[in-house]
């Protein structure tokens, strides 16, 4: 399996509260992502990052932030968690070449916003 | 970005061929054709993909039609163990690197 991480696998916090989840990878991929799954909408893309520094938003960035200061790590910020972010945070990496993007997944954080 | 269409769900009895349809009617020449799936709970895998050949490997076939508007992902021989959700998802060097998954095909093996 890829070497790749997620903490923390499950977090329940407040509303407004702010809340970082952490993408760790030891297999030095320059691409790292972050997607959400919701029952009855599949899997949808929040930020991805291309290299150190290198990010841009996906299908659903609002209400999120997200840094990567070294390869291995990508963080996933949301500044004021509402309900709507529950859901199951998913990282991946991929090394993107032409027309190869084979990425792997991490195992899942799952988020509970009361 | 090229879009997908698949089945929502199929059914398909154990150790019996399961093949999974995918429309890809407006894929571009340079975009390829990749098919992900999700067990329950788990992070999507990898499965195959391809760009106009059949290409096959050891978990899966993918059969690519001449005008490459659609595709078929085989599982030779379905376990129990290959029920999940499984994405055809087009994807070319213009897409910067973001996969688009959509609702995917619920497999059934039974």
């Amino acid at each position: 399996d890829a070497g790749i991480t997620q903490s923390p696998r499950h977090k329940v916090t407040e509303t407004g509260t702010p809340v970082t989840l952490r993408c760790h990878q030891t297999e030095n991929h320059r691409y790292m992502y972050w997607y959400r799954q919701d029952p009855g909408h599949g899997l949808r893309l929040i930020h991805y990052s291309y290299g150190v520094k290198d990010t841009d938003k996906g299908e659903v960035s609002d209400g999120y932030s997200v840094s990567r200061s070294k390869t291995e790590d990508f963080l996933l910020t949301l500044e004021s968690a509402t309900s709507s972010q529950t859901s199951v945070y998913f990282c991946a990496i991929s090394d993107v070449s032409g027309g190869h993007n084979e990425q792997f997944f991490g195992p899942g954080t799952r988020l509970t916003v009361l | 970005d090229a879009k997908t269409t698949q089945p929502p769900s199929m059914d398909c009895a154990e150790g019996r061929a399961a093949n999974l349809p995918c429309n890809h009617s407006t894929i571009s020449g340079n975009e390829y054709v990749y098919w992900y799936r999700q067990i329950h709970s788990q992070g999507p895998q990898y499965i195959i993909h391809g760009l106009k050949n059949n290409e096959t490997n050891e978990m899966a076939s993918l059969i690519i039609t001449e005008d490459r508007k659609s595709s078929t992902l085989i599982l030779p021989h379905a376990t129990l163990r290959d029920t999940a959700v499984y994405y055809c998802i087009v994807y070319g060097s213009s897409n910067t690197g973001k996969l688009i998954f959509g609702q995917g095909t619920t497999l059934q093996v039974k």
